[in-house]
């Protein structure tokens, strides 16, 4: 059975730095491209970025709005998937999903996980 | 970047009733779409993907159409386990937006 379990949301302030964990089972992680969505408080899906396999070189992918204040990356050895956000401001209080890609190029998402609530405030 | 829109934006229907969503994207995104059913305080989850493929356990209730711009979400039969709100997503190119939302609700 697939699984993905976020972690490591929480309050921050403005300003701060956080990292998302996104724990995987049940399926071939290293051979599986990757997706973070998000939905503030209230609103819809954003999709956030997706990463590659390492053998595809680990690429990565940002929707245009988070380019350059977030990273994602994975430790294929722990099966986990990671989101790290810098300068964490207001509008990024959502809920943060780990997703699998379908496969390479086909980018809808069958599995999720539950999500974790990142919430900025000072 | 391809901007997605839905209508109606919300819809309260009876048990029993067809419902039909309508998704368009804002160029050609051929069939590569997808919809997807978020239960409130849930993940979301996919039920159609290539505009009309059945993802698998999905009821056969649900059904999907369309290609280029314009698509249709259809629930044949609504049951009270259809309230919620429905997403489509295209993946034709990137970034992949998904559309605003429908929500369902049941009469």
């Amino acid at each position: 059975e697939v699984q993905l379990v976020e972690s490591g949301g929480g309050l921050v302030k403005p300003g701060e730095s956080l990292t998302l964990s996104c724990a995987a089972s049940g399926f071939s992680f290293s051979n599986a491209w990757m997706t973070w969505v998000r939905q503030a408080p209230g609103k819809g899906l954003e999709w956030v970025g997706r990463i590659k396999t390492k053998t595809e070189g680990g690429t990565t992918d940002y929707a245009a709005l988070v380019k350059g204040r977030f990273t994602i990356s994975r430790d294929d050895s722990i099966n986990t998937l990671f989101l790290q956000i810098n300068s964490l401001n207001t509008e990024d209080t959502a809920v943060y999903y780990c997703t699998t890609v379908k496969g390479p190029f086909e980018d809808y998402f069958d599995y999720w996980g539950r999500g974790t609530l990142v919430t900025v405030s000072s | 970047d391809i901007q997605m829109t839905q209508s109606p934006s919300a819809l309260s229907a009876s048990v029993g009733d067809r419902v039909t969503i309508t998704c368009r994207a804002s160029q050609s995104v051929s069939s590569w779409l997808a919809w997807y059913q978020q239960k409130p305080g849930k993940a979301p989850k996919l039920l159609i993907y290539k505009a009309s493929s059945l993802e698998s356990g999905v009821p056969s209730r649900f059904s999907g159409s369309g290609y280029g711009t314009e698509f249709t979400l259809t629930i044949s039969d609504l049951q009270p386990d259809d309230l919620a709100t429905y997403y489509c997503q295209q993946y034709n190119s990137y970034p992949f937006i998904f559309g605003p939302g429908t929500k369902v609700d049941i009469k």
